[in-house]
């Protein structure tokens, strides 16, 4: 079984600042998909970015990127230029193998909780 | 369009009675996720429906709960004699099925459930 560890319950970061959120998962497949989620107030969660095991490249979306190591089963998120509306919950989320689709139940860590300060 | 519904937004109720938690997906999605998050907890995985194939029971916690998908769209969880601890937020998600990639999931709202 999968398991996705947050060890960080909460953090803190001044706005425009960047932030790094950490994850660490244990599996004994090689190939998944790593996620982060961002959960708002509004309590919707909007996927964040995805890395692809497989790709050894490190995922970016604009202001998100992601620090992948895979021998070491470390997943962490960078936020640059920290935006208020970055105040959120954000969960670490594991794949199952394959990704088809096909009951790809996500395994997800506690969260944390990101406050952006103005 | 339109994303993930669920319905209701909150719902309270008395240890021991029965709910009933609505999620409609997105149209066209034949995937279709029920999800628990309970305080200080990340997201629990409790059932899972895709298309006409028996569904995927495995995360449900004991069999008070129950749920169903009627027609490939709107799916009702049921949970019987609420117990608190069932109290949570109840996530819905659903995605297209396309094999070989990835399926991203669209999550709803939730439904908070505060059992007293």
């Amino acid at each position: 079984a999968q398991t996705v560890t947050q060890s960080q319950p909460e953090m803190s970061v001044q706005e425009a600042e960047t932030v790094t959120l950490s994850c660490t998962y244990d599996t004994s497949e090689s190939n998944y998909y790593l996620f982060w989620y961002k959960q708002p107030p509004s309590r919707q969660m909007i996927l964040v970015i995805r890395q692809e095991a497989y790709k050894q490249q490190n995922a970016t979306e604009n202001r998100f990127s992601v620090n992948f190591q895979k021998a070491a089963k470390s997943f962490s998120l960078k936020i640059s230029d920290s935006q208020l509306g970055d105040t959120a919950m954000y969960f670490c989320a594991f794949d199952p193998p394959g990704g088809t689709g096909a009951n790809s139940k996500l395994t997800f860590g506690k969260g944390i909780t990101l406050s952006v300060r103005p | 369009g339109a994303g993930v519904s669920q319905s209701p937004s909150n719902k309270v109720t008395e240890k021991g009675k029965d709910v009933e938690l609505r999620c409609d997906p997105i149209s066209g999605h034949t995937a279709l996720y029920w999800y628990r998050q309970s305080l200080g907890q990340g997201l629990e995985f409790l059932i899972y429906f895709q298309g006409n194939s028996a569904p995927d029971k495995s995360g449900l916690p004991s069999d008070r709960f129950s749920a169903e998908r009627t027609g490939g769209s709107v799916s009702t969880l049921t949970i019987q004699r609420t117990q608190q601890e069932d109290s949570a937020v109840y996530l819905c998600a659903s995605s297209l099925v396309f094999s070989g990639t990835y399926n991203e999931q669209f999550f709803g709202p939730g439904t908070r459930l505060t059992v007293l």
